[in-house]
């Protein structure tokens, strides 16, 4: 199955919100709530931030929120920070198998 | 705590063999999926396959199967991910994960470097 589309970079300024899209089909994200959003700084692993399409794990900022219409998911930052400069991943049940998102480079100006 | 402690980074030739694990520590080994995850220098993730260690069930990816081996050995609390014949397009830092009901990946191992070069 084909990767989930993710815009290749978003930016923003400290203290504003950015969103950024994930976009499937409606053998994958268009069918489950099973939608995941993973952050991951240089050299890092991933680290989970948020599940089942909106759901946040313990310890996650709640400035972190996740959302779903359709085939597109979304994840916000509110208040971006600098700390939150790194790579973002969306990852969905297909089905069978999972899928993950190309990866949206955030850069906090 | 939940930890996933994979095996070191590795430096191989083309067409050798190679079989990297995943041991698990503070939870039960074999009521969690165990997923495999790609990320080949520079670029994204990429989901390969899952296993179930309780009963060894097993889930590729179309575009791994084939090409690698998951398996798992419960008595140990291990994954596994293998080749048989590697080929540079194999380089790679390679994760396991743990699995959880809604197909999200809460823990990580710390990943392992694979090299392969002539």
């Amino acid at each position: 199955q084909s990767a989930l589309t993710q815009p290749a970079s978003v930016s923003g300024s400290p203290g504003q919100s950015i969103t950024i899209s994930c976009t499937g089909t409606i053998s994958d994200v268009g069918s489950y709530n099973l939608v995941s959003w993973y952050q991951q700084h240089p050299g890092k692993a991933p680290k989970l931030m948020i599940y089942e399409a909106w759901k946040r794990p313990s310890g996650v900022s709640n400035r972190f929120s996740g959302s779903k219409s359709g085939n597109t998911a979304s994840l916000t930052i509110s208040g971006v920070q600098a700390e939150d400069e790194a790579d973002y991943y969306c990852c969905s049940y297909a089905g069978s198998s999972v899928v993950f998102g190309g990866g949206t480079k955030l850069a906090v100006l | 705590e939940v930890q996933l402690v994979q095996s070191g980074a590795e430096v191989k030739k083309p067409g050798e063999s190679l079989k990297i694990s995943c041991k698990g520590f503070g939870y039960s080994f074999t009521n969690y999926w165990i997923g495999w995850v790609r990320q080949m220098p520079g670029k994204g993730l990429e989901w390969m396959g899952i296993i179930h260690p309780g009963d060894s069930d097993t889930r590729y990816s179309p575009s791994f199967q084939g090409q690698v081996t998951i398996s798992a050995d419960k008595s140990i609390s291990a994954a596994f991910l293998q080749w048989s014949s590697l080929k540079a397009s194999d380089t790679a830092m390679y994760y396991c994960a743990r699995q959880n009901d809604g197909y999200d990946y809460g823990d990580w191992g710390q990943g392992t470097l694979v090299t392969v070069s002539s």
